[in-house]
């Protein structure tokens, strides 16, 4: 059974720094290309990066490049999205997701980020 | 990266059929054949129920079916059920290893 888990969620204050963290099970990691999508409350869905499964392409939305960084470690089985110059808009719940070539197969439950002071 | 414009809300009585439209540009929808769709109950994580415009992942009914014209794409929910009522959203890849969502589309079953 494929399992995405995220971590590393919580309380921000604006400008500042968060790494979230996704560990995969259940699936041969270094397969597949993952993805990071959020979903502000109340709100619908955004796309917000992807990383290759080798590892050597990456992209991003444009309101989150330049200051969101993924990557991944394929011997940890884990995905990471390094969020820095938070601001309030950026507060949402977090999924990894599992690329199925052109769409998101599998989700991780999700985790709350909150940016405020 | 425009969001996709879908109805913010639909509903249909049991049994029946309901579609949900999603509008995009030549850019997305349009340009690919890589449109999917995905079914969110509230507080839960989103679920694949189409991709590649009219492919059900192994486990979705067959009364969940989708299509594509020109810069629309479709879902069509036949013979609808209680538990249908929930979330849903479209998406389509926008070149260059990019996605865009649609705004989400609310299922009433009256």
């Amino acid at each position: 059974e494929v399992q995405l888990v995220e971590s590393g969620g919580g309380l921000v204050q604006p400008g500042g720094s968060l790494r979230l963290s996704c560990a995969a099970s259940g699936f041969t990691f270094s397969d597949y290309s993952m993805n990071w999508v959020r979903q502000a409350p109340g709100k619908g869905l955004e796309w917000l990066s992807y990383i290759i499964s080798s590892n050597d392409l990456i992209n991003y939305a444009d309101s989150v490049k330049g200051r969101f960084t993924i990557s991944r470690d394929n011997a940890k089985n884990s995905v990471y999205l390094q969020m820095s110059s938070l601001r309030a808009e950026d507060t949402a719940v977090y999924y990894c997701a599992r690329d199925r070539v052109y769409a998101f197969e599998d989700w991780g439950q999700g985790i709350l980020v909150t940016i405020s002071s | 990266q425009s969001a996709l414009t879908q109805p913010r809300s639909v509903s249909g009585s049991p049994g029946q059929s309901v579609t949900i439209s999603c509008t995009g540009t030549s850019s997305d929808v349009g340009g690919y054949s890589y449109v999917s769709w995905y079914q969110q109950h509230p507080g839960k994580a989103p679920k694949l129920i189409i991709y590649d415009v009219n492919k059900r992942p192994s486990g979705v009914p067959d009364r969940f079916s989708g299509s594509k014209s020109g810069n629309t794409a479709s879902l069509t929910i036949s013979g609808l059920q209680a538990e249908d009522e929930t979330d849903y959203y479209c998406c389509s890849y926008a070149g260059s290893y990019t996605w865009v969502f649609g705004g989400g589309t609310k299922l009433t079953v009256l």
